[in-house]
């Protein structure tokens, strides 16, 4: 069954700065999608950014962008010039080409500080 | 142009009653899943609505049950309420298999 798993429980980092949240997952699928999901205390689930397996180049949107690692299994979520905005419970989420649902990691939390 | 809209905002219940939960989705979707998110945790498929049947299920009980309306609009059903149950549930909407576009949830607390 596939898996996601983030690492990182809570991170932090200074307002204007750069943070990398990590995210691997298993899989034994060639085709599929992956996404990072930001929460606010407000609740709703927002899409940040997507990546297509079969696309060799790293999805951007903005002060967005991802690292990901196909072999390895990675996909990491690179925030740069943060903003206090920014602060919020983020999930990575992987769905199979010819399936529906998406698989969630536990979330990472942000933290930016003043 | 509305996005996603889920109604009540929140719920309380009682053990062993039955709840539903309702979805409005984005203007131009004709897909709606729906997920479950305990408190800490990342969300958990429960079921996906296409042209108003049951088109995949996760690993849910029977007592969870759902409908999809001509409007695309859907509800959630749970019967036989369990403390357990306590939960944010979310609202996705999609054209067909594209990415999902969530709703606000609706946070069930059952005592």
């Amino acid at each position: 069954a596939q898996t996601v798993t983030q690492s990182q429980p809570e991170m932090s980092v200074q307002e204007a700065e750069t943070v990398t949240l990590s995210c691997t997952y298993d899989t034994s699928e060639s085709d599929y999608y992956l996404f990072w999901y930001k929460q606010p205390p407000s609740r709703q689930m927002i899409l940040v950014i997507r990546q297509e397996a079969y696309k060799q180049q790293n999805a951007t949107e903005n002060r967005f962008s991802v690292n990901f690692q196909k072999a390895a299994k990675s996909f990491s979520l690179k925030i740069s010039d943060s903003q206090l905005g920014d602060a919020a419970m983020y999930f990575c989420a992987y769905r199979e080409w010819s399936n529906y649902q998406l698989i969630w990691g536990a979330g990472t939390k942000l933290i930016i500080k003043p | 142009d509305a996005g996603v809209t889920q109604s009540p905002t929140h719920l309380i219940k009682t053990r062993g009653q039955q709840v539903t939960l309702r979805c409005s989705p984005k203007s131009g979707h004709d897909t709606v899943s729906w997920y479950q998110q305990a408190l800490g945790q990342g969300p958990q498929f429960i079921f996906q609505y296409y042209e108003e049947e049951e088109r995949q299920r996760g690993n849910f009980p029977d007592r969870f049950s759902g409908h999809q309306f001509p409007n695309y609009s859907s509800e959630l059903n749970v019967n036989a309420l369990l403390l357990g149950d306590s939960a944010l549930y979310l609202c996705a909407s999609s054209f067909s298999s594209y990415e999902q576009y969530f709703g606000p949830g609706t946070r069930l607390t059952v005592t």
